[in-house]
């Protein structure tokens, strides 16, 4: 089974609403990250959040992490058509840091004009 | 600034042959991963290189090899091809230990 597991699996809004995604992880971890995908294109990373860090801003998004939950939130503010792609989470494989990931099944997004 | 190339972007072949897919890491980037995802799935870690040596291995498949060669492009060679390969393969290269990874736009083989 998947490490990472995200709700919803899609989400429509309108343009300017926030978007929630949440994300569900089963073993203990050092880092959690989100990365963006636009369909079929390759994906972009978005945030970083330690596993000593609660929550996390970059421009309108903000990042939260629930370490006694296994859990982390991806809030994006005043959403904009641009924004419509599918998010995920990524967790490291194995113990300690490291860039091998196992990903989330994402959270598809749109933002409708 | 540079990004990770990969290529071919697009591929198709029959059941049982064969195909290598290409990438280019950021300049200065030691370590190089392979991912691969199937239609409407996550994206799945087959393999990775630090410095031209395996660093691990995920579930690729034994009809798949992959190597990271001197100026540290990497290569990924499937052999055998079935229906089920038919997928998006991903490059991405990070440097050093840094966690963020920089994907590239994927190579999308279609196996018919």
């Amino acid at each position: 089974s998947q490490q990472g597991e995200e709700d919803p699996q899609a989400l429509s809004i309108q343009e300017g609403e926030n978007a929630t995604m949440n994300c569900s992880y089963k073993t203990s971890i050092n880092n959690l990250q989100w990365y963006r995908q636009n369909s079929g294109r390759g994906l972009v990373h978005l945030i970083l959040i330690r596993s000593n860090e609660r929550e996390k801003h970059s421009g309108r998004l903000r990042v939260t992490l629930d370490t006694s939950k296994k859990s982390s939130s991806l809030l994006i503010t005043a959403s904009r058509a641009a924004d419509t792609a599918s998010y995920f989470c990524a967790t490291p494989r194995g113990s300690g840091n490291t860039g091998k990931l196992i990903f989330g099944q994402g959270t598809t997004l749109q933002v409708k004009p | 600034a540079a990004g990770v190339i990969q290529s071919p972007r697009h591929l198709i072949k029959e059941k049982r042959e064969t195909a290598t897919l290409k990438c280019y890491p950021i300049p200065r980037h030691d370590t190089v991963y392979w991912y691969q995802q199937g239609p409407g799935q996550d994206p799945q870690f087959l393999i990775s290189f630090y410095e031209k040596m395996q660093s691990d291995k995920g579930s690729i498949p034994d009809r798949f090899s992959a190597q990271q060669f001197s100026d540290y492009h990497s290569e990924l060679n499937m052999s055998s091809l079935e229906l089920g390969d038919s997928a998006l393969y991903f490059c991405a290269s990070s440097l050093g230990g840094a966690l963020e990874l920089f994907f590239g736009e994927g190579s999308r083989l279609t196996v018919l």
